[in-house]
């Protein structure tokens, strides 16, 4: 499965827009790009996937450059509420017992007052 | 209504015990999985399951067994505590994602809230 780098940590202000990008220069043509977000004391949750160009949904937007070599998570006008750490994980297509999310290291994001 | 529940939310034990944490889901999945998330916060998948197959992780020691008796519930069994299972364990049950569709799609996971598991 491709490996994915983000960075360790961000800060930002309450209402700022915050970009993450994750880099995965190895991802297969069936790889999929998917964002999950866990608060402290609590399992992730899926926030977006995509596979090419651009993905948007109430809570965020995704978008992926034409060689899927990295891809980027936009939450726009951020809140203390979305402190939390943020995993950008690639894999193939399917489900079943044969699919399983590889974790990275994730990027905690820190929102400031 | 919790989709993917937990239980103990909290469990402290002795080394050499046996002990299990209970998953459900109510989503009506097919697939379920158990993670372990240790001090460092890094995710590893331990199992997956659905009515097929089990999937186990090579890492995992045969000490830890996941038990299903039927589609809603994923148990998982540790005998012989260590001191090194403390970690915090999480369930998760999977379908399809509806966002990537026109080409496909990956699996989405529901997590459940984890169970801390300290072993003294």
């Amino acid at each position: 499965l491709a490996k994915t780098t983000q960075p360790i940590s961000m800060d930002s202000y309450e209402g700022q827009e915050v970009n993450i990008t994750c880099s995965h220069n190895n991802i297969a043509t069936n790889d999929y790009i998917t964002w999950y977000q866990q608060f402290p004391s609590q399992g992730p949750r899926f926030i977006i996937q995509g596979y090419k160009t651009k993905v948007t949904n109430e809570v965020a937007s995704l978008f992926i450059p034409a060689d899927r070599k990295s891809s980027t998570l936009s939450l726009p006008r951020v809140s203390l509420s979305d402190t939390a750490v943020y995993y950008c994980l690639v894999g193939p297509r399917g489900g079943g017992a044969t699919n399983k999310l590889i974790f990275g290291t994730g990027t905690l994001l820190a929102v400031q007052p | 209504d919790t989709a993917v529940s937990q239980t103990p939310k909290y469990l402290v034990t002795q080394m050499g015990n046996d002990k299990s944490i209970k998953c459900e889901q109510n989503l009506g999945h097919d697939t379920m999985y158990w993670y372990k998330q240790d001090s460092k916060k890094f995710l590893k998948i331990m199992f997956s399951y659905n009515n097929k197959e089990l999937i186990i992780n090579e890492t995992v020691p045969n000490r830890f067994s996941p038990k299903s008796p039927d589609k809603a519930h994923l148990n998982l069994h540790i005998n012989s505590l260590e001191l090194g299972d403390s970690a915090v364990y999480f369930c998760a049950s999977g379908t399809k994602s509806t966002e990537a569709r026109g080409w496909g799609s990956q699996e989405t996971q529901y997590f459940g809230p984890g169970t801390r598991l300290l072993v003294l």
